[in-house]
């Protein structure tokens, strides 16, 4: 089963910052939080990861609480080719460790 | 530099074939990881192959097995298929290197239908 929460949907207006929750309460002190997202029949597409700290790249950035039991993903001028659904996973980094995907959160981004 | 490619991206098949699907992982990656989507269940993982070996193994019946080759490249197979075996297949490749992470990159995945 996923071991995170995300709400099933959130809308938000083009140009305007996306700010996507994501709870993982029983995360353990070697998992990472991974955020992907699927666009419409296509393969899900890496956004970015971390452990503790936060992370910003050329796409988003990931805030980490400090306790770590909760993210949230930014797309800081969201695009209506950022409507999608967004997966936020936990796990660890060892091998052969898979991503398990819960139901994701669904982005409308509308003009 | 290219990204995972899936073939066929589309098949079509009756129940009680059999069916191969095939993904080339990105250059250098020696991981591979297969899912299979479907409306009802969602994303999940079938197993996954480093260095011709399978490393991981999701809940999915014997019927579903896979292998990868000397040059990364790994196939999947499904036996006696059934309607519920229609999904979206997708193939995952990651370059796995301790304390830098383990990020998959997906490819388009095929689309299989079975009737």
């Amino acid at each position: 089963d996923a071991k995170t929460t995300q709400p099933p949907s959130m809308d938000c207006a083009e140009g305007r910052a996306a700010n996507l929750p994501c709870n993982h309460s029983t995360i353990s002190g070697n998992e990472y939080v991974y955020w992907y997202r699927q666009i419409h029949s296509q393969g899900p597409q890496y956004i970015i990861h971390g452990l503790k700290n936060n992370e910003t790249n050329e796409m988003a950035s990931l805030i980490i609480t400090e306790d770590r039991k909760s993210s949230t993903l930014i797309l800081p001028h969201a695009t209506l080719r950022d409507t999608a659904v967004y997966y936020c996973i936990v796990r660890d980094n060892q091998a052969g460790t898979a991503l398990i995907f819960g139901k994701g959160t669904t982005l409308s981004v509308s003009s | 530099k290219a990204g995972v490619t899936q073939t066929p991206r589309y098949l079509i098949k009756t129940r009680g074939q059999q069916v191969t699907l095939s993904c080339s992982p990105i250059s250098g990656h020696r991981s591979v990881s297969w899912y299979q989507q479907t409306p009802g269940q969602g994303l999940q993982f079938l197993f996954e192959y480093f260095s011709e070996t399978q490393r991981n193994k999701g809940n999915f019946p014997g019927r579903f097995s896979g292998r990868q080759f000397s040059n990364s490249r790994s196939e999947m197979n499904v036996s006696t298929l059934e309607l519920g075996d229609s999904a979206l297949y997708l193939c995952a490749s990651s370059l796995f290197q301790a304390g830098v992470g383990n990020i998959q990159y997906f490819g388009a995945g095929t689309r299989l239908s079975v009737l």
